[in-house]
């Protein structure tokens, strides 16, 4: 079976500074995606990162980054220069290429942003 | 571009009623999806659609669900004799037809089963 965890319930940070959600996952496939989802207090879903497993670079987008580890099986979401509008709880998610494409996620990780 | 639709947004149902939500996917989306999302949980696959076609219920529950995604009109997820367990939120999420990687979901429908 397809799992993913995430081992942080809850973090909590200043604004400005820099944190790292960790994920990790199982699966038997070589060929999948990997997404960060965010889940702010209006409860949309909205996509912040994603990641393609058979490429070796790490996916940026503005002030979020990965890092993959396939052999690991390990996909941590950096954010930096945190903003009060990061505070939510964000989603590892992760589908493979066969079949349905269905997404398997995380229990979630609930980040505070503090002034 | 309009993202995806979720009506309503909140639904409240007694004991026993049904409960109809709806979904209408991104402009040239022909696949949908439908997750279920308990309080304080990630969110669950229940079923994968193309427009008159369900590709993979697996994780549907066998009795009472049921959804639909027909030619013309939205994709409907519709539950009988709802139960206080069924109180969740619902999201619905699209895909274009060659690219079915990403998913793009819709604000989804918090029903709350009294």
């Amino acid at each position: 079976a397809q799992t993913v965890t995430q081992s942080q319930p809850e973090m909590s940070v200043q604004e400005a500074e820099t944190v790292t959600l960790s994920c990790t996952y199982d699966t038997s496939e070589s060929n999948y995606y990997l997404f960060w989802y965010k889940q702010p207090p209006s409860r949309q879903m909205i996509l912040v990162i994603r990641q393609e497993a058979y490429k070796q670079q790490n996916a940026t987008e503005n002030r979020f980054s990965v890092n993959f580890q396939k052999a690991a099986k390990s996909f941590s979401l950096k954010i930096s220069d945190s903003q009060l509008g990061d505070t939510a709880m964000y989603f590892c998610a992760f589908t493979t290429f066969q079949g349905a494409q269905k997404l398997v996620f995380g229990q979630g990780t609930r980040l505070t942003i503090n002034p | 571009n309009a993202g995806v639709m979720q009506n309503p947004r909140h639904l409240v149902r007694r004991r026993g009623q049904e409960a109809r939500l709806r979904c209408s996917p991104m402009k040239g989306h022909s696949h949908v999806y439908w997750y279920r999302q308990l309080p304080e949980e990630g969110l669950k696959f229940m079923v994968y659609l193309q427009k008159e076609n369900i590709i993979d219920e697996s994780g549907m529950p066998k009795e009472r669900f049921s959804a639909e995604f027909p030619k013309e009109g939205p994709s409907i997820l519709r539950i009988q004799q709802v139960v206080r367990g069924d109180s969740a939120a619902y999201f619905c999420a699209s895909s274009p037809p060659i690219r079915t990687d990403t998913q793009y979901f819709g604000p989804g429908t918090r029903l709350t089963v009294l």
